[in-house]
């Protein structure tokens, strides 16, 4: 079975740009995560939708937002890129099955804002 | 906020056994104790979660004391491919029986070494 998948890899973008990054969960997979790792950090949640609706969202600017579509992908965008965006995207799918559901993460995008 | 506290770093004999302990006082009673692991610059890798008893898989021990406060991982044979960085995460419920999101700490970074 095919794991998360992330698109693209690696990307190169100018501070004020704009950046869409996606996600497609595990097949079967309702729920989508996604979080945001710079360099010599672990990981850090930013937003997690079920069945298209945002369920949880970190501690992040009005300039992060998300959606997830009907079978279950999802997108990440980000506006006004800052150098501080530089970082490792990460993706994370799972069924749910309640409080205990678990994560499975994807390769990564690897964003580099210039 | 990070609910758990790992060393930072650990080496390990090749063919030995790893341990990696974790602390995790202030865990409640309905969390659960994850682990993961990311090797460098991939995604996050499930190893193993647990509530009260001891779990083993595939992949891993993970020995929880009686009192919760506390757990260690155990690779049993390490390699060299098992060289990484584990994260140990008490699994945060937002009340909604669909969220919970992944507080990643800092880690700790596992050398296996010839």
């Amino acid at each position: 079975d095919a794991g998360v998948t992330q698109s693209p890899t690696h990307l190169i973008k100018t501070r004020g740009q704009q950046v869409t990054l996606r996600c497609s969960p595990i097949s079967g997979h309702k729920s989508v995560s996604w979080y945001q790792q710079v360099l010599g950090q672990g990981p850090q949640f930013i937003f997690q939708y079920y069945e298209k609706e945002e369920r949880g969202r970190g501690n992040f600017p009005d300039r992060f937002s998300a959606r997830q579509f009907p079978n279950y992908s999802s997108e990440l965008n980000v506006n006004a890129l800052l150098l501080g965006d530089s970082a490792l995207y990460l993706c994370a799918s799972s069924l749910p099955q309640g409080s205990t559901d678990t994560q499975y993460f994807g390769p990564g995008t690897r964003l580099t804002v210039l | 906020d990070a609910k758990t506290t790992q060393p930072t770093s650990m080496d390990c004999a090749e063919g030995r056994a790893a341990n990696l302990p974790c602390n995790h006082s202030t865990i409640s009673g309905n969390e659960y104790v994850y682990w993961y692991r990311q090797i460098h610059s991939q995604g996050p890798q499930y190893i193993i979660h647990g509530l009260k008893n001891n779990e083993t898989n595939e992949m891993a021990s993970l020995i929880i004391t009686e009192d919760r406060k506390s757990s260690t991982l155990i690779l049993p044979h390490a390699t060299l491919r098992d060289t990484a960085v584990y994260y140990c995460i008490v699994r945060v419920a937002d009340g909604s029986s669909n969220t919970g999101k992944l507080i990643f700490g800092q880690g700790t970074t596992l050398q296996v070494k010839p």
